[in-house]
């Protein structure tokens, strides 16, 4: 069965700064989909990146861009240029496309970004 | 956009009582899905639907039930309440049309149970 782990619980950022989270995963599969979604205080959990794992560039958007090491199976977060706004719990999770899986989603823990203004 | 709509963000229950917590999407989405989650345990799939009247049991069904009896409405019910079902639960949908597409999150029910 597969796995996904969010080693930091809480990490913290100064304004306009780099901030890296950090996301393993454990599967025996060679084709998956992976996916960083974004969860503000009382607000709703909305998708930040996704990766698919037969492609080899790491994907962007914006600020956000991740680092997708699939040989050491390993699926980092880089938010630049910090904002008041990131603040949030961030999720990674992991997706089978087998067809058995019904497209469901394993996730990981969480880890809670604090932005210091 | 998507728009997936929870009943309640807030609701308090007794132990023992029958709860009921709607979810409701507009874009006319094939699969729903309803996680709980609590802090440093991530989401977890109590129950998920893939057609109307379908439903698979995710990874903690014990004490949980849901019914879908039209595409756009999936319901979460507590059968009996207990303590240990306080927490936050969280509804998605997403298409069927292939892994790639992302769940849409209503806002959450925050559930008491006293």
């Amino acid at each position: 069965a597969q796995t996904v782990t969010q080693s930091q619980p809480e990490m913290s950022v100064q304004e306009a700064e780099t901030v890296t989270l950090s996301c393993t995963y454990d599967t025996s599969e060679s084709d998956y989909y992976l996916f960083w979604y974004k969860q503000p205080p009382s607000r709703q959990m909305i998708l930040v990146i996704r990766q698919e794992a037969y492609k080899q560039q790491n994907a962007t958007e914006n600020r956000f861009s991740v680092n997708f090491q699939k040989a050491a199976k390993s699926f980092s977060l880089k938010i630049s240029d910090s904002q008041l706004g990131d603040a949030a719990m961030y999720f990674c999770a992991y997706r089978s496309v087998g067809f058995d899986s019904n497209y469901q989603l394993i996730w990981g823990a969480g880890t809670k970004l604090i932005i210091k203004p | 956009d998507v728009k997936v709509t929870q009943s309640s963000r807030y609701l308090v229950k007794r132990t023992g009582e029958k709860v009921f917590l709607e979810c409701v999407q507009d874009m006319d989405h094939e699969n729903m899905f309803w996680y709980r989650q609590d802090p440093g345990l991530g989401l977890r799939l109590i129950y998920f639907s893939y057609d109307v009247k379908m439903k698979e049991k995710g990874d903690i069904p014990e004490g949980y039930s849901v019914s879908r009896e039209k595409k756009e409405r999936f319901s979460l019910i507590l059968e009996s309440a207990s303590t240990n079902q306080t927490s936050m639960y969280l509804c998605a949908s997403s298409p069927n049309r292939g892994p790639r597409q992302p769940q849409h999150f209503g806002d959450g029910t925050r559930l008491s149970i006293l």
